[in-house]
């Protein structure tokens, strides 16, 4: 009954690799977010979906590359990993749009280490 | 775009004592206000927001004011408990454009109660 879930949980890899974390929903929302937290806990978001269609797109660097193969579903794909990369992030996802007032709800994080 | 400032970074309080924590934001069109708490190692979670057209709102313990014309806002939270301690977020949204639906958020603020 997980509303929304992240995997993997943790996530140790070497510069320069490249890997995805994935990201589902079970509240029949229609709007899905990646955000990133760093080391200070600031939160950022990065990208977000609105029924598999791209309606924020913050300046990010083009290794991070979203997917939404439908809208129960978000991935966070991420090439040539960097130290700068590791962080904590969050998907989350919302009825609606989360800036008019829909809550919303995020998944339990992915700790990426980048060594 | 906006930006929200939030202040302080750090409050420690004694048990049953009064926290308020504050922010101001930029863009006037900003109009939906939450807050989240994230506890140590959890995901964030919606505690209170208000709308523009509300000075205050109050859910028990917490209460959230906001002054529009001075675009601050700010989090009260009455007879604190110990379990209270957490990061606590403000965020405001964004319209238009490529921001339509954006949340920008707050630096945190991490609250220890003190038993």
């Amino acid at each position: 009954d997980t509303a929304v879930s992240q995997t993997p949980k943790y996530l140790v890899t070497q510069m320069g690799n490249d890997k995805s974390i994935k990201c589902e929903q079970n509240l029949g929302h229609d709007t899905m977010y990646w955000y990133k937290q760093d080391s200070k806990k600031f939160l950022k978001i990065m990208f977000s979906y609105n029924n598999k269609e791209l309606i924020i797109n913050e300046t990010v660097p083009n290794r991070f590359s979203p997917k939404s193969p439908d809208k129960a579903h978000l991935n966070l794909h991420i090439n040539s990993l960097e130290l700068g990369d590791s962080a904590v992030y969050f998907c989350a996802s919302s009825l609606g749009l989360a800036g008019v007032g829909e809550t919303q709800y995020f998944g339990p994080g992915t700790r990426l280490l980048v060594l | 775009g906006e930006n929200v400032e939030q202040h302080p970074s750090t409050l420690s309080v004694q048990e049953g004592d009064s926290a308020v924590i504050k922010c101001t934001y930029s863009d006037s069109a900003s109009n939906y206000f939450p807050w989240y708490k994230q506890e140590l190692g959890k995901r964030p979670q919606l505690i209170i927001d208000i709308r523009s057209n509300v000075g205050e709102k109050k859910d028990q313990r917490i209460a959230v004011t906001l002054n529009k014309t001075a675009k601050h806002f700010s989090l009260h939270i009455t007879e604190t408990q110990p379990e209270d301690s957490a990061v606590y977020f403000c965020a405001a949204s964004t319209f238009g454009g490529t921001s339509y639906g954006k949340l920008t958020f707050g630096q945190g603020t991490i609250l220890t109660v003190h038993p």
